[in-house]
């Protein structure tokens, strides 16, 4: 149990154009979703926090306006990358907390590799 | 206050041996530490995870040893083995936030 996918797995795409990669919970229901960002070699960086049906909320340093975020619905997340450029490109890994089980745990998706040529 | 320091950052074991993996942390709100492995490409996967009310959790051949008063947690993975090989992480939770340490990557020679 407990699955969390994404999709796509990995995305090439130009300078300038918006990417959208989405976060699905398959056999639970989400009610809060979290996006990361990872560089090669490097930790997770949390990126935002999103209940379903609100407005995500976003860490310090995160253009808001840059990365969209949508959750509107218990098992569906979705990020955009808008007017993308090559310093976006990096690993991106959603996870997400399933609203009946553990307060704590999140479930990690395999992650989207994105590259902005 | 919300950073978890993990040390050592890369670390190689032979096949059978101990692998251990240390982390702190500075805010005494954290009320959850889990542990992450993740293989190269891939969303890291909870390994095991322990409350502060608790000293210490084993599961399988992995166990972590918490020290409250020191703020202080670690991995042990015995009889470690090639499949092992991967890349650690500790993590802190208040609320809803994960903190992630720096990331410890093992190699465990055959």
């Amino acid at each position: 149990g407990a699955v969390v996918s994404q999709h796509p797995s990995r995305v090439i795409c130009k300078s300038g154009t918006s990417v959208k990669i989405e976060c699905r919970s398959l056999d639970f229901q989400a009610t809060t979703m979290f996006w990361y960002r990872q560089f090669p070699k490097k930790s997770l960086m949390l990126m935002a926090t999103s209940n379903e049906g609100s407005k995500a909320t976003y860490e310090q340093g995160v253009e808001k306006d840059k990365f969209l975020i949508n959750h509107a619905s218990l098992t569906l997340s979705t990020l955009t990358v808008t007017s993308a450029h090559p310093e976006d490109s990096s690993f991106y890994i959603c996870s997400a907390r399933d609203g009946q089980g553990s307060a704590y745990e999140q479930y990690f998706g395999p992650g989207t590799r994105l590259t902005v040529t | 206050q919300q950073q978890v320091k993990q040390s050592p950052q890369s670390l190689i074991v032979q096949k059978g041996g101990i692998s251990i993996i240390n982390c702190a942390y500075e805010n005494t709100a954290f009320d959850y530490f889990p542990w992450y492995q993740q293989f190269p490409g891939k969303g890291p996967a909870l390994l095991i995870a322990i409350r502060p009310d608790v000293s210490e959790k084993k599961e399988g051949r992995f166990t972590i040893s918490f020290n409250k008063s020191a703020k202080q947690f670690s991995l042990h993975i015995m009889d470690s083995q090639p499949g092992d090989s991967a890349t650690y992480f500790c993590a802190a939770s208040y609320g809803s936030r994960l903190t992630f340490g720096e990331g410890t990557q093992l190699t465990v020679n055959p």
